[in-house]
């Protein structure tokens, strides 16, 4: 277990709603990144957060957005969903020092749109 | 063509084999190298970790990176049913906070 925890573990939404996913942080570290990851794919990157405020993004649309709160949790905000969006949404956090930077991921949200 | 490549397998070996895992990458600005392990319906779990190029042992598990080639590998030594998992290799460069993953590798370890 890495102590990075996600909710909720599965969700069905269909096109054109708006979902949030939330991310708890492993305790100690301050930045959250978020991935998605297709069926059969490695993940890919959607952005990363570190002391509230974005700090690099992946090549996804601005439907895509996030936040990070004090105690370095963070919510996954898709709008406007599409059948492809339909993917494993996995959390990572890590302690930004500035050299070794180690992502350790959450169990991941299973988003179905239909 | 993509970033980063992996063979999508699946990879059958006897119990007990030696599991050899590579991947290879097109961005020469790569500089720290990992593999995770994720096993279905679950998040990728940090295996190894290698900052340039050179070997890296942990246990069962041995990491190479060649920078000069752009090849990475994973060798399992003594594998067991429990390594039975899809295994990903990622990279990152110096500057930036991004990891590139490969499509990942299914590996199948028969008792």
């Amino acid at each position: 277990e890495t102590g990075v925890t996600q909710s909720p573990t599965h969700l069905i939404k269909t096109r054109g709603q708006q979902v949030t996913l939330r991310c708890s942080s492993q305790s100690g570290h301050n930045t959250v990144s978020w991935y998605q990851q297709a069926l059969g794919q490695g993940p890919q990157f959607i952005f990363q957060y570190y002391r509230e405020e974005e700090n690099g993004r992946g090549n996804f649309p601005p439907r895509f957005s996030g936040l990070q709160f004090p105690n370095y949790s963070s919510e996954l905000n898709v709008n406007a969903l599409e059948l492809d969006d339909s993917a494993l949404y996995l959390c990572a956090s890590s302690l930004a020092t500035g050299l070794e930077e180690k992502l350790f991921f959450g169990s991941g949200t299973q988003l179905s749109v239909l | 063509q993509k970033e980063v490549e992996q063979d999508p397998g699946p990879l059958s070996v006897p119990e007990g084999a030696i599991v050899s895992l590579n991947c290879t990458y097109s961005n020469s600005a790569f500089q720290y190298f990992m593999w995770y392990r994720q096993y279905s319906r679950k998040g990728p779990e940090l295996l190894m970790y290698t900052y340039s190029s050179g070997n890296k042992e942990d246990g069962r598990f041995t990491a190479q990176v060649d920078k000069s080639s752009k090849y990475i590998s994973l060798f399992i030594r003594d594998s067991q049913p429990s390594d039975s998992a899809t295994y990903l290799c990622a990279m990152k460069g110096a500057a930036g906070n991004k990891l590139t993953f490969g499509g990942g590798t299914r590996v199948l370890v028969k008792p």
